[in-house]
């Protein structure tokens, strides 16, 4: 069955500092999300992606954040200057007509 | 009123049992709705989509009700394996944009 693959699985990283989560949607698929879960809460919508730009962002996707899609296969979030409560699982999904989403395993990241 | 309501639980159903839960949504512009599983620290899970007839899936049945504006999702013969979080997931059109938003989950433990 087709995975959306996504690494590393767990991160950390000192306050301030730039990190790059990365996302490898399942190949047929057009439409790409971030989204990420604090420990115990519900999982929060970020951002969506289509056609090479974005196309929803929540409020959380301030300024610190970007997504890329730079090479075709590869779909990434940027966190700039990571904050402590930056710190969740942050799950990649791709979907092929937004009907039903397909996640992958999350990377947490903890930001010290 | 949420966007997207849950009753957290947790429901503590014994195995074998029938158990229903619900979920309502705020915005009567929404197009498409799904129940996802989440296990605990994992990726949410695609369990079905839900459409505006019911659907069914072996054990599994989920309903949509426009006029009051929740989907519910019922489980018949529950097994040990069901125990999970089931996520109400509604993907708002906001214009031709996604907005998709989560519960917060339902928790299940189904009783031995």
């Amino acid at each position: 069955e087709p995975e959306v693959t996504q690494t590393p699985s767990h991160q950390v990283t000192q306050m301030g500092q730039e990190v790059i989560l990365r996302c490898v949607p399942i190949s047929n698929h057009l439409y790409f999300y971030w989204y990420r879960q604090i420990l115990g809460q519900k999982v929060e919508f970020l951002v969506s992606f289509y056609n090479n730009e974005i196309s929803e962002k929540s409020e959380i996707f301030d300024d610190q954040f970007s997504v890329e899609r730079p090479d075709g296969s590869n779909f990434t979030l940027k966190i700039r200057s990571t904050k402590l409560e930056d710190s969740a699982m942050y799950f990649c999904a791709s979907s092929v007509d937004k009907y039903g989403y397909t996640f992958g395993s999350g990377t947490r990241l903890t930001v010290v | 009123r949420k966007e997207v309501e849950q009753d957290p639980g947790p429901f503590n159903v014994p195995e074998g049992a029938t158990v229903a839960f619900n979920c309502t949504y705020s915005n009567s512009a929404s197009q498409s709705f799904f129940w996802y599983r989440q296990d605990c620290r994992k990726e949410p899970k695609l369990l079905m989509s839900v459409y505006s007839s019911g659907n069914e899936d072996g054990r599994f049945t989920a309903q949509l009700n426009r006029a009051s504006q929740y989907i519910s999702l019922l489980i018949r013969d529950s097994k040990l394996s069901d125990s999970a979080t089931y996520l109400c997931v509604v993907n708002m059109y906001r214009n031709r944009d996604d907005k998709i938003i989560f519960g917060k989950g339902t928790r299940l433990h189904i009783l031995p």
